[in-house]
Order: structure tokens, then sequence, then C-alpha cells
């Protein structure tokens, strides 16, 4: 059963617009959250981070929100360039004592039109 | 910077052979990962180690096996490779159980096996 879900699998967005990339979580001993950024093949790289006594993390352009009653965060890039253009997992920690093992979503790949 | 270096970017073994994946951190973290992602699956978690002669077993363990005899190295092993072990296998290092942060990604291994 999956713990972390990016429903969308890809979304496309023109230049300057904001992309919104959505994220669902099962369980509720989650309490760290990480965006990653990946192009092909390359390893993933790490974006933003937020921790569950925050409802907001912002960096730059990137900005995740996080809300724990519905179990939901999101991450915004505001505006969106081409170089944006990656696949992007969500991914979650905090499970019992493995606080170091994440657990990460399908991902959702981001197209950036100019 | 931390670097997790990962011994072939690319490589191509025979059913039935025995597959070393190396790879090395240089930040004396003590959490190492490895995950292999395919298509419209994500990254799942094949094992993990949290010290030196620790392991345990992600989601999808069944065919492989890890060896962590120094905290720096952690090395994925394929007893016998098959054609669906196909995939990109990345591996990961972060900080330890103590805090949160970032898992940290090498730059992934493509291994076919035909």
């Amino acid at each position: 059963d999956q713990q972390v879900k990016q429903n969308s699998p890809s979304l496309s967005v023109q230049e300057g617009r904001i992309s919104i990339l959505n994220c669902d979580y099962t369980n509720s001993m989650f309490d760290y959250f990480l965006w990653y950024k990946k192009y092909p093949a390359e390893g993933p790289t790490f974006l933003i981070s937020i921790s569950s006594i925050k409802d907001k993390n912002e960096d730059g352009r990137f900005t995740v929100f996080l809300n724990k009653s519905a179990k939901h965060l999101s991450l915004h890039i505001v505006p969106s360039q081409p170089g944006d253009s990656a696949v992007y997992f969500c991914a979650a920690s905090g499970v019992g004592g493995s606080q170091g093992n994440l657990i990460f979503g399908k991902g959702t790949k981001l197209s950036v039109k100019p | 910077d931390v670097k997790v270096t990962q011994s072939s970017r690319y490589l191509v073994k025979r059913t039935g052979e025995k597959v070393f994946l190396e790879c090395v951190q240089d930040m004396d973290h003590e959490n190492m990962f490895w995950y292999r992602q395919d298509p419209g699956l994500g990254l799942r978690l094949i094992y993990f180690s949290y010290d030196v002669k620790m392991k345990e077993k992600g989601d999808i363990p069944e065919g492989y096996s890890v060896s962590r005899e120094k905290k720096e190295r952690f090395s994925l092993i394929l007893e016998s490779a098959s054609t669906n072990q196909t995939s990109m296998y990345l591996c990961a290092s972060s900080l330890g159980r103590s805090g949160y942060g970032e898992a940290f990604f090498g730059q992934g291994t493509r291994l076919t096996v035909v």
C-alpha cells in the first residue's frame, strides 16, 4: 500500500506561470517531508523540505505547503522556467525509529514550455 | 559538498551473473540506502543501513543482498541477475537517525541484464 502518493504522473505549464505539484500521504507518523528533482540519467537532487511543525517553507522560486489535517503537501514553483522540466519526487520520513528512511512517491513529470 | 559516488554509470550483465554495485560517500553519514527507479513506479527502497555491518530490508529486497563493512561504503549485490532486475539503481546517504536531513544521491547506475 502506497504511503506517499503523487496522483498526477505529468504536468505541463507555460513558462512564467505557476507550477503546482501535489503529494498526499497516509501515515500520520511522518513528520518530515522533502521534494527532489530528477533529470534523466542523473540521481535525484534535493530541492526543499518542511518539518511537520511548519505549514510553509520558501526558498527562492520554490515554496512547499503542508496541510497536516489533510495529509497533503504541495510544491509551488513561481515563475516556472524551461530548466525546471524534470521529474519531481515527494518523500516523507519519520516512521517509528527509521527517521533516516525516506519513502518516495512515484513522481510527477513537469514540462515547462517556452 | 557531500559526494556520493557509484562505481559505474552503465553496466550490462548476463542472466545468472553475480553483480556488485558499489557506493561510496565522503561525509561520514551514518545512513546509506539503495533504491531502484523504474518508469511509473518511482523510487523503491531495496535495502538500507544505519551503521557498519547493520542492514535492514526495504520494500523490495528479494534477489538482492547488501554489505557494509566500512562506514563510507555500501555495496548492493545481485546474487543471480535476472532480466527483471534491469533498472536504474540509486545509492543515497544521510546524516543519521538522530537528526532530520535530506538524503544525497549518487549519479545512478543503469543496469541492463541480458
